[in-house]
């Protein structure tokens, strides 16, 4: 049963800490996708690779926010400094260009 | 400015109702759309895609419909389940946002035995 994986699935850091999270799309996806979830802004796209090259990370606070795709089979977010207001869950998912996604089970970080 | 828009924000029904959510987007020129479901504290699961060449998409109980020229898209669920208590999200992506989907806010759906 091919799925997106992520991890950790909860981080809770303080303010100031490098947080890294991981994703593993499913094999066979070209596209990977990143996004945050809040309460106040619903579901927001961060950024996203195709065959491992950026394509789009308007959405990613450039300044402390990083996204890398080191092989086909990982995906990482990095966040450096963490802040108080980067409390979320972020989701990973993959896809076939502008075919359905998939989405992991996220990650929940909370900065305090 | 391209959103997505779900109405209603809830819905309470009784067990074995038919019941229809609604999906409004701003912008026709879309590539494709996609309902999901999200449970409280899990992630998305993907339950239908319609493509803008189709005008539905059928998967169990699920009936999901698609009218580009009006900007609207229904998912239709048949013989409701307790089981089917969830978040309903529907999702765009337009033609010129390349891969990114847009998302609406959400209709949060309670199914009572």
């Amino acid at each position: 049963d091919a799925r997106v994986t992520q991890t950790p699935r909860d981080k809770v850091t303080e303010m100031g800490q490098e947080v890294t999270m991981r994703c593993q799309p499913i094999l066979g996806h070209n596209t990977v996708f990143w996004y945050r979830q809040t309460m106040m802004q619903g579901l927001e796209l961060l950024a996203y690779f195709r065959n491992r090259a950026p394509l789009d990370d308007s959405g990613m606070p450039k300044d402390r926010f990083s996204a890398e795709m080191p092989d086909a089979t990982l995906a990482t977010l990095k966040i450096q400094p963490s802040e108080p207001r980067d409390s979320a869950v972020y989701f990973c998912a993959s896809g076939l260009a502008h075919w359905e996604q998939f989405f992991g089970p996220g990650t929940r970080l909370t900065v305090l | 400015k391209q959103e997505v828009t779900q109405i209603p924000a809830a819905l309470s029904v009784p067990e074995g109702e038919n019941l229809v959510l609604n999906c409004s987007f701003t912008d026709s020129a879309i590539y494709n759309l996609q309902w999901f479901r999200q449970d409280p504290g899990k992630g998305l699961t993907s339950l239908l895609l319609i493509q803008s060449s189709q005008r539905e998409q059928t998967s169990g109980r699920l009936n999901a419909s698609l009218d580009k020229s009006s900007g609207r898209s229904t998912l239709y669920i048949a013989a409701s389940q307790p089981g089917d208590s969830a978040t309903y999200l529907c999702a765009v992506i337009w033609e010129t946002s390349g891969s990114r989907l847009t998302f609406g806010e959400g209709t949060q759906l309670t199914v009572n035995p």
